[in-house]
């Protein structure tokens, strides 16, 4: 059973900081990790599509990393908003038909 | 239309009432998927069709369940006799090559 494991399970930051999060999972079979941003009662929101050991993606104040060989990445948020609140889900793909394999998510609250 | 669309967005049931929950892919998107997040957890994988072919429902919990997509784009999740336990967020997908587009998801919940 492949397992997406997602640390820390909820945040709580002050306007202004910057916060990470970790998202663990299997480094065989990997294809790809995505990474989506959910806030409460909209759809979820693609942010990074990760493919390439040692992937770096940013998208304004949000980047990513990636680490295929060692089956972890990393969501850094720079100067948190209060905007920024939301779940943040990553997601593993394997490949094969398409679907994806979540992490319960990192619930981020930022205060102002 | 522009994303994925889905209806009801809410939905209360009584236990033992049977439910239909539709998806509305993107146009053009051929794969479709739907997800379960129940309380807590991730979303997890029910479902998937390429057109109008269901070529996997191994994550369907119960037979209870069923989908179809009988024209290739919009696809009905059924859930028949309702139980407590299928309270969830009910969310599908469609997909391009590298991307899935989600929908805003359909609250159930089961009294």
């Amino acid at each position: 059973i492949l397992n997406v494991e997602q640390s820390p399970q909820s945040l709580h930051v002050q306007e202004g900081d910057s916060t990470n999060f970790t998202c663990s999972f299997p480094s065989s079979n990997f294809y790809a990790l995505h990474w989506y941003r959910w806030e409460t009662a909209k759809s979820p929101e693609a942010l990074f599509v990760m493919t390439l050991n040692g992937d770096e993606k940013k998208k304004g104040r949000i980047s990513a990393t990636l680490n295929t060989k060692e089956g972890y990445s990393y969501l850094y948020i720079k100067g948190s908003q209060p905007e920024d609140s939301a779940t943040y889900l990553c997601a593993f793909y394997g490949g094969s038909q398409g679907n994806l394999i979540f992490g319960k998510g990192t619930k981020l609250s930022v205060k102002p | 239309g522009a994303g994925v669309s889905q209806s009801p967005r809410y939905k209360v049931a009584k236990r033992g009432q049977d439910v239909a929950l539709r998806c509305d892919p993107i146009s053009g998107h051929v794969s479709l998927f739907w997800y379960q997040q129940a309380l807590g957890q991730g979303p997890e994988f029910l479902t998937y069709f390429q057109n109008e072919a269901q070529l996997d429902k191994s994550g369907l919990p119960s037979d209870r369940f069923f989908a179809e997509r009988p024209e290739g784009s919009v696809s009905t999740l059924k859930i028949q006799r309702t139980q407590q336990e299928d309270s969830a967020v009910y969310l599908c997908a469609s997909r391009t090559v590298n991307e899935q587009f989600f929908g805003p998801g359909t609250r159930l919940t089961v009294l």
